[in-house]
Order: C-alpha cells, then sequence, then structure tokens
C-alpha cells in the first residue's frame, strides 16, 4: 500500500514550457486535491475534485489545469509556465465522506519540486 | 469563511523543553481541527485530529493539543522536546458536514530545537 504517490520528485522549466504533475493513491478515495506550498504562506489549494469526473477551482487556480483521469489518478497541468509557478506541489486524498467511520484527514504525496526559470 | 492563525512563525526551545505552538480558528461552527508536521523535503504527516468529544486529543510522538472552543483555539503541545521535533507544525481546520473537504491551513510554524 504505497499511499500518495506523485511524479516527478523534482523538476526545472523554463518560462512558456508546459508540463504535468502525476498524482495516484491507492486507498480507495474519492476526493483528491492539489496544494502548492510557497514560504511563509502555508499550503494553498488549487483544484480539487470530490469524485471521479468532478473537479473544482480553490483559492489559486489561476494557470493550472487539471484532470481526474480515474478514482486513483489526479494530474495537474501547466500548460505556460511562469517563474510564479516555482513552488513546492502536494497531492492529497481522503476519505469518503459517505462512509460511517470516515476520518476526514487527507494523506499526502511527497510532493514535487518546481522551479521555473 | 474558515480561517487559520497561526500567530508564532518562527520558535526556538532547547532540547527537553516544554512546546506548545498556538492556532486560532475561525468557523461558524465546530470544525474538523487537524496538526501535521513536515520534516525538510518531506510531505505532510498527521500529528493529530479533532472531531468530537473530549478536547484534549493525544497524537503520535508524544503530541497533545486542546480544543477551546471558547477560545476557538487548537494549541499543540508535547511536555519535552526532542532535536528530532524539529520540522515545520501546520494547522488546519475542516468545515463539518462538508462532502468536498476542503482544509484550510495556517501558514505554519518552524520549530528549531537547540541540543
Amino acid at each position: 500500500n504505497a499511499g500518495v504517490t506523485q511524479t516527478p520528485k523534482f523538476q526545472v522549466l523554463k518560462t512558456g514550457q508546459s508540463m504535468t504533475l502525476q498524482c495516484a493513491q491507492d486507498m480507495n478515495h474519492n476526493s483528491m486535491y492539489w496544494y502548492r506550498q510557497d514560504p511563509g504562506m502555508g499550503l494553498r489549494l488549487i483544484y480539487y475534485s470530490a469524485s471521479e469526473g468532478t473537479t473544482d477551482k480553490g483559492e489559486v487556480p489561476n494557470g493550472y489545469n487539471v484532470s481526474r483521469l480515474n478514482k486513483r489518478e489526479f494530474s495537474l497541468r501547466l500548460e505556460s509556465a511562469a517563474p510564479s509557478q516555482t513552488s513546492v506541489y502536494f497531492c492529497a486524498s481522503r476519505d469518503p465522506a459517505d462512509r460511517r467511520d470516515v476520518t476526514y484527514e487527507q494523506y499526502f504525496g511527497p510532493g514535487t519540486r518546481l522551479t521555473v526559470t | 469563511a474558515q480561517s487559520v492563525t497561526q500567530p508564532d512563525i518562527h520558535i526556538t526551545v532547547s532540547e527537553g523543553a516544554s512546546l506548545e505552538l498556538r492556532c486560532n480558528y475561525s468557523y461558524g461552527a465546530t470544525p474538523y481541527l487537524f496538526w501535521y508536521v513536515q520534516s525538510p523535503g518531506q510531505g505532510l504527516q498527521l500529528l493529530l485530529k479533532y472531531f468530537s468529544g473530549d478536547t484534549l486529543v493525544q497524537g503520535i510522538k508524544g503530541f497533545e493539543a486542546e480544543f477551546k472552543r471558547s477560545q476557538s483555539s487548537f494549541n499543540l503541545r508535547k511536555p519535552s522536546v526532542h532535536w528530532s521535533d524539529a520540522a515545520e507544525y501546520f494547522c488546519a481546520v475542516g468545515a463539518r458536514g462538508s462532502t468536498l473537504g476542503r482544509l484550510y491551513f495556517g501558514r505554519g510554524t518552524q520549530l528549531t530545537v537547540w541540543p
């Protein structure tokens, strides 16, 4: 049981390049999230997905797109990277809300450290 | 809207000393509350959580936190800090009844432990 996995771990992009950050979970969770972490800012929600086929914007969605490919996978795409998107990106997932023993905690992946030059 | 304030950006304590990290939240009802820890270069690990019941909750690594509704606080404590506790700590709040399960995080408190 690997939990939440993210690829790649590190990435350097030039301004204007595109890339996709991959996230997968093997805990059968319905809800998945993408956060970015910047020094002194804590974690800010970019996008989330309550279930397969649905996605919603979080606090800082501009410049990003997401795809909930299936129940396991939730990818984050930067179409035209900008230096302001230099950050550490975390994916997380959560138990479904309709279970009686739901814990509501989010489980985090190890992160992707992205630098845009 | 929910929000979380961690007033202390950086705290330094000596090994063996007691620790209290502050967390205040803003929410219209009783929220779900969490403390996460992040070691350098790592992801976030859950330390403890509060949903209901006993307002003093125990977590991993000897940490505990107390929910005080009247003060809208959920402070994290440890009686004796170890050098391995040096990390960044995040308080988070979630809304009850929300199927979306969003969490709102504080900006974090960086803990340095002197030997």
